[in-house]
């Protein structure tokens, strides 16, 4: 079964430093998104990407986020100069369509812990 | 925007009894009703979902119902077994044309052999 595959597993950075967490969702899937859980906390929504632009995005999702889609088959977020408060469980997901009610795969999620 | 309630935050049970999981969500215009199982260290899979236009679904021992009025929709797993242990967490999404997910913040499932 084709599954979203998300890399590192876990991201060790120094605050202020810029991070790239890796995401390839499945082949024939249009619609990606990127979701964060902070500890004991519920997933949150972070941004929606469709046709290289954002369809979506939330008040998380400030100047210090960016998402691109740099070839066929990545999808990466980018943290530009990372927070204490920005460690959390990010977990990328895609699905064939955008409209309400299609399915969404999540990929295992990439920890990241800034120190 | 939407908020998404669940209930309770830890469910322990005994091999062979129901488990009932329980999500309110705040807009009325949301219509899709996804329950998320996650496993130790594994990702979020799909175990079932509702539609607003349904107000029951079953799937072998796992059903989930819908209460459009009260804004409220349940999961149930009927003859749970040790490898249903894990963190449930139901969603909801809003109107049609946007895929957005809001999460509850989980309920993690003991079953105890």
């Amino acid at each position: 079964e084709p599954e979203v595959t998300q890399t590192p597993s876990h991201q060790v950075t120094q605050m202020g430093q810029e991070v790239i967490l890796r995401c390839v969702p499945i082949s024939n899937h249009l619609y990606f998104y990127w979701y964060r859980q902070i500890l004991g906390q519920k997933v949150e929504f972070l941004v929606s990407f469709y046709n290289n632009e954002i369809s979506e995005k939330s008040e998380i999702f400030d100047d210090q986020f960016s998402v691109e889609r740099p070839d066929g088959s990545n999808f990466t977020l980018k943290i530009r100069s990372t927070k204490l408060e920005d460690s959390a469980m990010y977990f990328c997901a895609s699905s064939e369509a955008m409209a309400s009610g299609n399915i969404q795969y999540f990929g295992a999620g990439t920890r990241l812990s800034v120190l | 925007g939407e908020n998404v309630e669940q209930h309770p935050s830890t469910l322990s049970v005994q091999e062979g009894d129901s488990a009932v999981i329980k999500c309110t969500y705040s807009d009325s215009a949301s219509n899709y009703f996804p329950w998320y199982k996650q496993e130790l260290g594994k990702r979020p899979q799909l175990i079932i979902d509702i539609r607003s236009n349904v107000g029951e679904k079953k799937d072998q021992r796992i059903a989930v119902t819908l209460n459009k009025t009260a804004k409220h929709f349940s999961l149930h797993i009927t003859e749970t077994q040790p490898e249903d242990s894990a963190v449930y967490f139901c969603a909801a999404s809003p109107r049609v044309g946007y895929s957005t997910l809001t999460f509850g913040k989980g309920t993690m499932l003991l079953v105890s052999p």
